[in-house]
């Protein structure tokens, strides 16, 4: 059974960090691409990066841009967003999914990320 | 990029037909056979329906189509159940990024 385990979120002050986990199981992890969504609070859906198989390419939504990184630690079948510079509009939660070109077959259960002084 | 636009709201009563579309652009719905649609319940993580158009993930039953014409992609619910009241988001591929549309909330009447 595929599963997606995000871990990580919670309250941080507005400039601060965070870094976040998505922990895979039930596939071969390497062979896929993965990919961070987030949902405001009561928003709609927000793709926010996505990483090769490899690690070998990286996308972001412009927002993010300079601020979060992704990467992928294969050994450890694990996804990361670090998110750096964090601001108020970066609340939500924060889904990993497993697929490419939008075809998300599998989600995390999400973490929340509450940027608040 | 903009989000998609979808109709904020659309509804049914049981065993009807609902049809909600998701207009885009020439550089990503129209652009690509990568359009997908999602429902989410409350509090719930987003399920994947329909994706590259109009194909169906195994499990999801043939109640739900997708299609797609020039910059609009659309998805249909037959029959509608009670389960299918839900958020609906579309989602297409643009180049080397993603964009979803803002959703529509589904009600079965």
């Amino acid at each position: 059974e595929v599963q997606l385990v995000e871990s990580g979120g919670g309250l941080v002050q507005p400039g601060g960090s965070l870094r976040l986990s998505c922990a895979a199981s039930g596939f071969t992890f390497n062979t896929y691409w993965m990919t961070w969504v987030r949902q405001a609070p009561g928003k709609g859906l927000e793709w926010v990066a996505n990483i090769k198989q490899d690690g070998g390419e990286k996308y972001y939504v412009d927002s993010v841009k300079g601020r979060f990184t992704i990467s992928r630690d294969n050994a450890k079948n694990s996804l990361y967003l670090q998110m750096n510079s964090l601001r108020v509009e970066d609340t939500a939660v924060y889904y990993c999914a497993r697929g490419l070109f939008g075809s998300f077959f599998y989600w995390g259960q999400g973490t929340l990320v509450t940027v608040s002084s | 990029q903009s989000a998609l636009t979808q109709p904020p709201s659309a509804s049914g009563s049981p065993g009807q037909s609902v049809t909600i579309s998701c207009t885009g652009t020439s550089s990503d719905v129209g652009g690509y056979k990568y359009v997908s649609w999602y429902r989410q319940h409350p509090g719930k993580a987003p399920k994947l329906m329909i994706y590259e158009v109009s194909k169906r993930p195994s499990g999801v039953p043939d109640r739900f189509s997708g299609s797609k014409s020039g910059n609009t992609a659309s998805l249909t619910v037959s029959g509608l159940q009670a389960e299918d009241e839900a958020d609906y988001y579309c989602s297409a591929y643009a180049g080397s990024n993603m964009i979803f549309g803002g959703g529509t909330k589904l009600t079965v009447l």
